[in-house]
Parts: structure tokens; sequence; C-alpha cells
């Protein structure tokens, strides 16, 4: 089974502090996603990899920047948080390329909260 | 503005009954669908997928029907268990390899009752 980690359930951070987290899949995936999910919007892409060291930026990646030194980690990164980063936090990680059959798997989730 | 629409927040259904979940599309390019279940504390699951070629996908009691004119989708879930309570997204693309744009709607949070 893919499994798909998130460092931290619930965080707790304040404003203006630099705000790490971590996402390790254990199946080799070549591509890995972070969204966040807010109420009535859904899920919204952040930023994705699809290579170690690669990047692109999804629809809202204003405030957040990422990183992806080893194939199975993919680290978002909030450079100095703010109240409206207040968030569920997912990452997700697919095959590439991706078929009809493929699809993305995701972690559990960090809800994040920004004092 | 979302591209990806449902707009039933929640739905409540009676245990062994149908349960039909909505999803609506502005963007006709979308032709690869896909549904997602997500248990509390736990990450969205895949589900069913459809692309536009098709009409109808089936697996078990898990049914989507695409109607292409009326950029509509639906999940049927037949019959309904109380073990199939959760939140449910659907998502769309404009291809199944353009892996960077899936489009998530907002989710309809279903209650089966035993």
């Amino acid at each position: 089974d893919v499994k798909v980690t998130q460092s931290s359930r619930y965080l707790v951070k304040r404003t203006g502090e630099k705000v790490f987290l971590e996402c390790v899949q254990d199946m080799d995936h070549e591509n890995m996603f972070w969204y966040r999910q807010d109420p009535g919007l859904g899920l919204r892409l952040i930023y994705f990899s699809y290579d170690v060291k690669m990047k692109e930026k999804g629809d809202i990646p204003e405030g957040y920047s990422v990183s992806r030194e080893k194939k199975e980690r993919f680290s978002l990164i909030l450079e100095s948080a703010s109240t409206n980063q207040t968030s569920m936090y997912l990452c997700a990680s697919s095959f590439s390329p991706q078929g009809p059959e493929e699809t993305q798997y995701f972690g559990p989730g960090t809800r994040l909260l920004v004092l | 503005d979302q591209q990806v629409k449902q707009n039933s927040p929640s739905l409540s259904v009676q245990e062994g009954r149908i349960s039909i979940l909505n999803c609506d599309y502005t963007n006709s390019m979308f032709d690869y669908f896909l549904w997602y279940k997500k248990y509390p504390a736990e990450g969205p699951t895949f589900l069913i997928s459809i692309s536009s070629i098709k009409d109808k996908n089936e697996d078990g009691r898990f049914t989507v029907f695409l109607n292409k004119s009326a950029k509509h989708l639906s999940l049927h879930i037949v019959p309904s268990q109380p073990g199939d309570s959760a939140v449910y997204f659907c998502a769309a693309s404009e291809s199944p390899y353009n892996f960077n744009k899936f489009y998530f709607g907002s989710g309809t949070k279903l209650n089966v009752k035993p």
C-alpha cells in the first residue's frame, strides 16, 4: 500500500514565524503536491514537484515556497506565517506519467493554526 | 471562480437507499473526472474515475455518470451503508496526464443513517 505521511497532524504557530511542513512518500513516486483545504473552497494546489529539485507553482503559491532535495520528501515552507494561512494542508504523490488508472495518494493532512 | 462546484454541502440518506452526490463544472475542456472519499483525520482516497469518452463507469456499489452537455457528473452509491459516511470530493482535469491541474470541488458530507 502507498503511504504518504506528514510530519505533524496539528500545528500552532505565531504570526511571522517560519513554518516547515514535511511530507514523505514510500512508493518512489515522481510527483508530489501540496494543497490547502478550506471550507467551501475544496482543495487548492499550492505547489507541485515532478522530480528532485524541480518545482512548479500551483494556483495559490503566494506566501509559500517548497523544497524537494530527495525524491521521497517534499517540504512546504511558510516564510513568515500569517493568520490567513490557517488551514488544513494536504500532501499528495503520484506516479509519472499519470495514466487513466492513476491517481494521487494523499497524506492525512496537517491542520495549521496561525495566531 | 471555482471551476468545479458541489452545491450540496451535506446529504443524509437511510441505510440501504441510494445516495446521489452531484458535481457541476464550467470548463468545457475538462475531460477526466474523479471522485475521492475522505474520512475524518485521514487524507482523501481515490474512489472512481471517468473519462469524457464514457458516460458511465461502475465499480461495485459506486457508479459515476457524466453528462457532458450539461457539464454535470454524479456519483451514485447503491445500496448506501453507514461506512460510506464521509466527505466526497469531485475533481476534474483537462487530461489524466495533466496532473498539475486537478480542480477540486468543495466536498459533500454524506451521512448514512443506520
